[in-house]
Formats: C-alpha cells, sequence, structure tokens
C-alpha cells in the first residue's frame, strides 16, 4: 500500500468549505483512493473514493491531478458536526487469501482532525 | 439493510484476565470480517481477517486471538490480558468480490485494562 502524508490538523468555521489534501508519491496504477470520517468512540465511516480527476457524492468531492501523486477532499459549508478525524487511504485494497478469496486489506495512518468552530 | 453489532460497548478488566469481544453482523451472507484496534491518539491497526468460517488470519502477532465460528460471527480472544491490550477496538466487514474495498465498522469496544 502506498505511504500517505495529510496534515495532522485542521481548522474552520462553519459554512466555510474545507479542504484537505493528502500526498502519496507512490501511488501505484491500480491504486484507488479511499477516504474515511471518525467521529469519537466510533468506527470509521466510508465518505468518498476515486480513481483520477473529481468524484462528488452528497457528502464531499474528492480531486485528484493528473499524475495522481496527491488528492484533495473537499467539504463544502462544514458544520459543527463535520468535526472528526479524515483518513486518506491509498490501495487496491484487494488481497487474495490462499483460496483465491478476496479481500479488503485497510491501512489506516493517523488521519486529519478537523475542528470546526461556530 | 445490513448491521453490524459489538459488545460489549465499554470493557475494565485486570491484567492477566481473560477477553473475549463479539461481533456479529446482519443482513449479509458470506462477508469478510475484520478486527482493528486503535490506540489512543493514533491510527487503527489491523489484527486479524477473516474470509471464511473457521479462516482466521493475523496481521500482528500478540497475545490475542480471533475465532469465526459462524458466518456472521467474529470473535476476538485473550487468556492473558497485558496492559499494552488497551484500546478500542472495531469489527468490521465488507462484501466479497470486486469492490471488497469498502469496509463497515461497529461502533466498537472501548477496552481498559488495569
Amino acid at each position: 500500500l502506498a505511504k500517505t502524508t495529510q496534515p495532522i490538523s485542521m481548522d474552520s468555521y462553519e459554512g466555510q468549505e474545507v479542504n484537505i489534501t493528502c500526498s502519496h508519491n507512490n501511488i501505484a496504477t491500480n491504486d484507488y483512493i479511499t477516504w474515511y470520517q471518525q467521529f469519537p468512540s466510533q468506527g470509521p465511516r466510508f465518505i468518498i473514493q476515486g480513481y483520477k480527476t473529481k468524484v462528488t457524492n452528497e457528502v464531499a468531492s474528492l480531486f485528484i491531478p493528473a499524475d495522481r501523486k496527491s488528492s484533495t477532499l473537499s467539504l463544502p459549508r462544514v458544520s459543527l458536526s463535520d468535526t472528526a478525524v479524515y483518513y486518506c487511504l491509498v490501495g487496491d485494497m484487494l488481497e487474495r487469501s490462499a483460496g483465491g478469496t478476496s479481500y479488503g486489506k485497510l491501512t489506516f495512518g493517523q488521519g486529519t482532525i478537523l475542528t470546526v468552530h461556530p | 439493510s445490513q448491521t453490524i453489532h459489538q459488545w460489549p460497548a465499554t470493557l475494565v478488566q485486570p491484567v492477566g484476565s481473560p477477553l473475549s469481544l463479539e461481533c456479529t453482523v446482519e443482513g449479509t451472507s458470506n462477508p469478510n470480517l475484520y478486527w482493528y484496534r486503535q490506540a489512543a491518539g493514533r491510527g487503527l491497526q489491523l489484527l486479524f481477517y477473516s474470509v471464511g468460517i473457521g479462516q482466521i488470519s493475523s496481521e500482528v502477532p500478540q497475545n490475542l486471538s480471533a475465532s469465526r465460528p459462524q458466518d456472521r460471527q467474529f470473535i476476538l480472544s485473550s487468556k492473558k490480558l497485558l496492559l499494552s491490550d488497551s484500546g478500542f477496538y472495531l469489527c468490521a466487514w465488507s462484501v466479497k468480490g470486486p469492490s471488497t474495498d469498502t469496509q463497515y465498522f461497529g461502533p466498537g469496544t472501548r477496552l481498559t485494562v488495569l
């Protein structure tokens, strides 16, 4: 799995757009970029995934430049409830067991602590 | 819809005592199952994964073990807890097939070893 680097923490205010950038210089051709969100004392929650260019869903957008060595998670008009840790993961995440069954293998770093202020 | 349960939610155990954490998944069949641990202020560490009943793979050597006695049940155990076993334990599941990378996490168990 490719190593990722993201800011340890970020601060924002309600109503602002927040962009969290993740560096992954060693991303492989088959690797996808996935972001998870984790609230205190809860399990991580899948936010968005992309391979290249731009992906948008009801929660966030993911921007991936042509060289794919970085990606930016964009959260529009954040609210206090968006305060959480955001993890960037890179990898095809598909491994094969001895019997040929695929399984996911996620590696979580320390993530980015986003704090939204009133 | 699928749901994942973990219990207990919190647990305080003395050093040297045994451990048993349980995870069950509803609404899906033949899932991949995972156990993660998260130490305070750190990212998640994959401990075990299972692709089927009785099939367990360990990622990190330790005094923990896992078992999958039924298709949708995953158990994390220890015979003798260490102080370093304290942490937040998360169970997760994913579907099999071309898109197994999205994992769905349970509510977690907060374990404190004293």
